[in-house]
């Protein structure tokens, strides 16, 4: 069965550095999504992406975020200069329907634990 | 803006036992709804979902009804198993766009005993 997945599982960084977090989602999906979980609370949206450009974005998603899709098969969430509370768990996200019409689906990938020090 | 509310956690259960989690939500369209569930080191699973009113969402014994009078997407499971345990989230799919971004509630924490 088809999946999204996520690189890396775990990953630790220094205050200020920029991380980069990898997905391949599924390979017919058009529809792309990132959310993260800071432990303990809720799984919140940031942004998704379609037709190589944002379709939308939360309030957390500002300047220090991007979203690319370098080539055909994955998507990055980059955070340019790291703060303590972008510790979290990252959760990429693909749909072949976008969500809401017709009841897409989306599907997730096993998450990427990010812990700034 | 739209929101999900569920139960608090965590709840624990015998083996067999019945299950609710209750999920109400906030929302000025018309709502997808969705179960997902997270087991332990996992990601999220996509459980059950229901795109209209009085649509019944199924899967692997969990069943849930959107009730548009209620505003509410209950979970029930008649008999839970010790696979069962893991965290399960309320979700409703925004229709005001497009692009449907999901907003979850804060989870629900599951634990059956043997």
């Amino acid at each position: 069965e088809p999946e999204v997945t996520q690189t890396p599982s775990h990953q630790v960084t220094q205050m200020g550095q920029e991380v980069i977090l990898r997905c391949v989602p599924i390979s017919n999906h058009l529809y792309f999504y990132w959310y993260r979980q800071i432990l303990g609370q809720k799984v919140e949206f940031l942004v998704s992406f379609y037709n190589n450009e944002i379709s939308e974005k939360s309030e957390i998603f500002d300047d220090q975020f991007s979203v690319e899709r370098p080539d055909g098969s994955n998507f990055t969430l980059k955070i340019r200069s790291t703060k303590l509370e972008d510790s979290a768990m990252y959760f990429c996200a693909s749909s072949d329907v976008a969500g809401g019409l017709g009841g897409g689906t989306q599907y997730f990938g096993p998450g990427t634990r990010l812990l700034v020090l | 803006g739209d929101s999900v509310t569920q139960m608090e956690g965590p709840v624990t259960l015998s083996e067999e036992a019945f299950l609710t989690i209750n999920c109400t939500y906030t929302a000025t369209g018309y709502p997808s709804l969705f179960w997902y569930v997270q087991y332990p080191g996992e990601g999220l699973q996509l459980l059950l979902k229901a795109t209209k009113a009085d649509d019944k969402g199924s899967n692997k014994g969990f069943e849930a009804t959107y009730r548009k009078e209620t505003t509410s997407f209950h979970l029930e499971k008649g008999s839970v198993q010790v696979s069962d345990s893991a965290v399960y989230f309320c979700a409703l799919s925004d229709r005001k766009g497009a692009w449907g971004k999901l907003i979850f509630g804060q989870g629900t924490e599951l634990s059956v005993k043997p």
